[in-house]
């Protein structure tokens, strides 16, 4: 695609269940991005992938949170027993490579009840 | 980690006037973003500026890092409707290398006609 894509566009959870968002970054990129936008803390950097490597996980706000890249391209973030204050925009972007500009999604807005 | 301050946090405009919002660093920036982000969509690329005394234009948006004060400006000439919206700067977070990115909390713009 064009673009960075993310489904669903919206999502509303109770508390405590989990949920699963995707992320399908812009084909060629190596890089993939989570971020996660709230009133409160504006935009937070949760988590990134490279390539092959290993994630770097020290954004995650909870070990409730998790995130794994399938093949190099497609991402999903998970978080389970959903709470309140995980309610927020979860944002993805790629890149080309890590020094060049991150290409963000539209987002998932996720509302938990 | 890096921590970015942005002034103001809500500017209001007349149409046609010039404007300039800053992004204030705690550290050392190795790589300044510039993004714009309309009310309930994804964050749109502007610019990135990676070089102390480095200025980038598009259309009539320029954007100026000093390295030295750790800080970057965006500034507008001219100011048209299309312009309003979220203007947040990004660095890299740890510096030196790169991964993802920690932002501001965004400067509001509103252009009055």
């Amino acid at each position: 695609g064009a673009g960075v894509s993310q489904s669903p566009s919206n999502k509303v959870t109770e508390k405590g269940k989990d949920v699963e968002l995707r992320c399908d970054p812009i084909s060629g990129h190596t890089a993939l991005y989570w971020y996660r936008q709230s009133l409160g803390q504006g935009l937070e950097f949760l988590i990134y992938f490279q390539g092959n490597s290993a994630p770097d996980k020290s954004g995650l706000p909870s070990d409730r949170f998790s995130a794994e890249r399938t093949g190099g391209s497609v991402s999903t973030l998970t978080i389970q027993r959903t709470q309140q204050e995980d309610s927020a925009v979860y944002l993805c972007a790629s890149s080309s490579h890590t020094l060049s500009e991150q290409f963000f999604g539209p987002g998932t807005r996720l509302t938990v009840l | 980690s890096q921590e970015l301050e942005q002034s103001p946090q809500s500017l209001i405009v007349q149409e046609g006037k010039n404007l300039t919002i800053n992004c204030t660093s705690s550290k050392t920036l190795y790589g300044l973003y510039w993004y714009k982000q309309k009310y309930g969509e994804g964050l749109i690329f502007l610019m990135m500026l990676q070089k102390g005394g480095e200025e980038k234009s598009h259309e009539k948006i320029t954007a100026k890092l000093d390295e030295k004060k750790q800080q970057s400006s965006l500034h507008i000439t001219a100011s048209q409707p299309s312009h309003a919206g979220i203007y947040l700067c990004g660095a890299d977070r740890r510096g030196g290398g790169a991964d993802g990115l920690t932002f501001g909390k965004g400067t509001h713009l509103i252009i009055q006609p």
